[in-house]
Parts: C-alpha cells; sequence; structure tokens
C-alpha cells in the first residue's frame, strides 16, 4: 500500500488559519469516512486530534477540524497558537482492512 | 485511564528477528484492536499490523502487506500484553516503535505507548 500524500510543510502566523490536505485513492480515503488526523510533537507519541473524518475526541480544542472531498481529506487549524507547531499525520482505513499513513506535515508557526 | 508500555531489546543483529511487547495496563486487552507503528529517526509513521482478541481467542492478525511476510503479532491475555515480530531484519528496520489502542476495526489509534528505539547493528 502506498502512504497517503501530504505536503512536507505548511507555516502560518499566530491567530490565521492553516489547512493540511490528504490525498489518497478510492481504496481508502476516497472510500471510507474513516480519515484520522494525529499531532505530534518532537520526541512524543502521536495523539489523536481527528477521527472519522471531522469528528474531535472529547479535549481536543474546536480550533481544529476536518473535512474531505473525493479522495482528499483535509485537516484545519484555526487561530493558530504557538503550541500547534508539531508534526502532523493523516491515516485511513483501505479496502484491504489495514491502515494506511500519511507522510506527515511539519507545521511551522511563525 | 489505559497506559501502555513497549519492552524489548533495544539492539538487534541484522537478519535476526526483533521481538517486542507491549503491556496494557488499566484496562482490559480484550474487546480491543491493538497495533505497532514504526517511526524511523527523522521520517514518518508506518503502520506495521494489528491483533484483536475476543479474549476467548487467540487473536486475529492483519498486516501491512510490505512487512506481511516477516511479522508475527500474538496476545496474551493472561497476562495483559500482545507481541511484535518482525524477522530478518536489516539497518532499515530501525526505528521507535509504538504501540496502540484502537476502539474498532477502523483503527482510530486513540492510545499510544511511549515508544521503543530499536537499532538493528552488529
Amino acid at each position: 500500500q502506498s502512504a497517503l500524500t501530504q505536503p512536507a510543510s505548511v507555516s502560518g502566523s499566530p491567530g490565521q488559519s492553516i489547512t493540511i490536505s490528504c490525498t489518497g485513492t478510492s481504496s481508502d480515503v476516497g472510500g471510507y469516512n474513516y480519515v484520522s488526523w494525529y499531532q505530534q510533537h518532537p520526541g512524543k507519541a502521536p495523539k489523536v486530534m481527528i477521527y472519522d473524518v471531522s469528528n474531535r475526541p472529547p479535549g481536543v480544542s474546536k480550533r481544529f477540524s476536518g473535512s474531505k472531498s473525493g479522495n482528499t481529506a483535509s485537516l484545519t487549524i484555526s487561530g493558530l497558537q504557538a503550541e500547534d507547531e508539531a508534526d502532523y499525520y493523516c491515516t485511513s482505513y483501505t479496502s484491504s482492512s489495514t491502515l494506511v499513513f500519511g507522510g506527515g506535515t511539519k507545521l511551522t508557526v511563525l | 485511564q489505559v497506559q501502555l508500555q513497549e519492552s524489548g531489546p533495544g539492539l538487534v543483529k541484522p537478519s535476526e528477528t526483533l521481538s517486542l511487547t507491549c503491556t496494557v495496563s488499566g484496562g482490559s486487552i480484550s474487546r480491543y484492536y491493538w497495533s505497532w507503528i514504526r517511526q524511523p529517526a527523522g521520517k514518518g509513521l508506518e503502520w506495521i499490523g494489528r491483533i484483536y482478541t475476543s479474549g476467548s481467542t487467540s487473536g486475529s492478525t492483519t498486516y501491512n502487506p510490505s512487512l506481511k511476510s516477516r511479522v508475527t503479532m500474538s496476545v496474551d491475555t493472561s497476562k495483559n500484553q500482545f507481541s511484535l515480530k518482525l524477522s530478518s531484519v536489516t539497518a532499515a528496520d530501525t526505528a521507535v516503535y509504538y504501540c496502540a489502542r484502537g476502539g474498532d476495526w477502523r483503527l482510530v489509534l486513540d492510545d499510544w505507548g511511549q515508544g521503543t528505539l530499536v537499532t538493528v547493528s552488529s
């Protein structure tokens, strides 16, 4: 299975909004509403921020939102804060009953 | 609050088998989906596979096709542990290995261990 495609890096200033894309195929992203997004700070384990395309787990800020169109899912972070600086990974359930990760996106808060 | 802890040798020789165990505390290992994920230094995350047990079975598994020929996962419900074996390792298998819990077959990874570094070197 091929990794989902994410931009290597994105950046934004505090208070701004950014969007990270995650492109797959009809066998993963496009075929199921089972896309999740994870935040990973350096040296730490990942933390789920969004699941099932657009659902937030308890305790995750409402500044994080997700959406999907066709084979591409997106994570939007509004009102950027310094603490949002991290790596972000998308995942999707696949037609082979496996899980596939995106390549990861480094978010820099300017 | 469930806690996961990876354990195993930090150094494995090339061509040998990497063996890791994840100990689950604060909750039952039954009726959850347990995954292994790895991350080479400075690189992205890779899902290795998952195992599910209802408590009365040895566990059903699904593996990443790219690793399937070398991976074996098992579960020990009496010890609340699950394990990973990766055979014929090379330097490319050097990574931080994480175990994680998913609530169901959609594999949303809700809880993670802290990760353990495994280096493949002679």
